[in-house]
């Protein structure tokens, strides 16, 4: 079936990196864009940015210019988000979500199981 | 950036009961817009795409409208299952931004 699915678990120390992978399987990866949207405890949800396996592509939200990265590898399948220098405040489950290829064209309709990620100082 | 707004932020309500969740764009999204449930610990789940369309599986109970900077979220007749947080979110173009969310909680 047409899924998602996200490393695991994460505690970083502030100052540090992370890289979550989202491995996608059922549907040509190719043919759809990878959205990364997090979500802090208790709190709404915020779009990342946007990847597309397609042609490379990327989109980064301002609040996060600098510190994100977003890669694919199609070979594999397999989306990738990188986040430096974390903050406390980077504290949140992060997903990864199916959208559109060229752009956004079309509403998340697979989304990852999410991976939370914790910064300590 | 286009803002967002959900009204109400929490809506108290019965089994059966007819439930609307409004969501206001500061700019003109045309008709792209989707509405998502989700339930603590879950990913978002995809109700909604463009302003009306059903998702597929998503029961007939759901219907939204709406189109420019206007839309609504309608549950007809609410189900045990249906409680949970609704969020709105526009893909007009980047960035992408997400409503407050509807918390609907048992009254």
């Amino acid at each position: 079936q047409v899924q998602l699915v996200q490393s695991g678990a994460e505690v970083k120390k502030a100052g540090a990196s992370v890289t979550v992978s989202c491995k996608a399987s059922g549907y040509t990866f190719s043919s759809y864009g990878i959205n990364w949207i997090r979500q802090a405890p208790g709190q709404g949800l915020e779009s990342m940015g946007w990847t597309s396996p397609y042609n490379g592509d990327t989109n980064y939200a301002e609040n996060f210019q600098g510190r994100l990265t977003l890669t694919t590898d199609t070979s594999t399948t397999t989306a990738y988000m990188e986040l430096r220098s974390l903050r406390s405040d980077d504290t949140a489950i992060y997903f990864c979500a199916r959208a559109g290829v060229v752009g956004p064209t079309r509403a998340f309709d697979i989304w990852g199981q999410g991976t939370m990620v914790t910064v300590s100082s | 950036d286009i803002q967002m707004t959900q009204s109400p932020s929490t809506l108290s309500a019965s089994v059966g009961d007819l439930v609307t969740i409004t969501c206001r764009a500061s700019q003109n999204v045309d008709n792209w817009l989707a509405w998502y449930q989700q339930k603590p610990g879950k990913a978002p789940k995809l109700l909604i795409y463009k302003a009306s369309g059903l998702q597929s599986g998503v029961p007939s109970r759901f219907s939204a409208r709406g189109s420019g900077t206007e839309f609504t979220l309608t549950i007809s007749g609410l189900q045990p299952d249906d409680f949970a947080t609704y969020y709105c979110q526009h893909y007009k173009r980047y960035p992408l931004t997400f409503g407050g969310g509807t918390k609907v909680e048992v009254k």
